[in-house]
């Protein structure tokens, strides 16, 4: 159980294009979803924390018009990465969580590796 | 605010062998704690987690882990590694409240098992 979806797993485009990354919750309902990026070799980095039905919560630091969080439902959020840059190339990760407490895990989904040329 | 330390970045043992991968936290509040593990081109699986109760937590794929308050601590254990375990492993928080549920990693250490 617990699963989570992240599509597409691996994406490489020209520079100054939209890249949008999918995660569903496939069987549960996910209240809570979190997007995070990861560098080489290095954590996790919370970049934004998204609510169903309501605006995401971003991080300090984390450009809110370049990275475009959606969670219309309880199964889906997406991110848009907008007018992507070589700089913004990097290993997405999202995870959805059932209940707004600690002590529910956050289930991961596989990640999308984005590479902009 | 809470933090993650996970002393080793990389740690190579033999197949075959016990492993201990150490974590300790900070925080001033009480604190969820978990383990995850990541492998190559991967998202994270949960291995374990530690909420209340008792202080030895037994997770998946033979992994272990003990919660110590005074010393702050939750290291993970295999009593025997196999090379399938060669992997990234998290160590993370989070807070008890409610509405606290952000997870705070640490930096990860790479597991090697040499053959």
């Amino acid at each position: 159980g617990a699963v989570v979806s992240q599509h597409p797993s691996w994406v490489i485009c020209k520079s100054g294009t939209s890249v949008k990354i999918e995660c569903r919750s496939l069987d549960f309902q996910a209240t809570t979803m979190f997007w995070y990026r990861q560098f080489p070799k290095q954590s996790l980095m919370l970049m934004a924390t998204s609510n169903e039905g309501s605006k995401a919560t971003y991080e300090q630091g984390v450009e809110k018009d370049k990275f475009l969080i959606n969670h219309a439902s309880l199964t889906l959020s997406t991110l848009t990465v907008t007018s992507a840059h070589p700089e913004d190339s990097s290993f997405y990760i999202c995870s959805a969580s059932v209940g707004g407490v600690g002590d529910q895990p956050q289930h991961f989904g596989d990640g999308t590796r984005l590479s902009i040329l | 605010a809470q933090s993650v330390t996970q002393l080793d970045s990389q740690v190579p043992v033999f197949e075959e062998a016990p492993v201990e991968l150490r974590c300790n936290y900070s925080s001033s509040v009480s604190v969820y704690l978990f383990w995850y593990v990541q492998y190559p081109n991967q998202g994270l699986q949960l291995l374990l987690k530690y909420l209340s109760g008792s202080t030895l937590v037994k997770g998946i794929n033979g992994f272990e882990a003990e919660f110590n308050k005074s010393q702050t601590s939750f290291h993970l254990r295999k009593p025997s590694v196999h090379i399938s375990d060669t992997a990234e492993y998290f160590c993370a928080v989070s807070l008890t409240g409610a509405g606290s549920y952000q997870l705070t990693f640490g930096k990860g250490t790479k597991l090697s098992v040499i053959p």
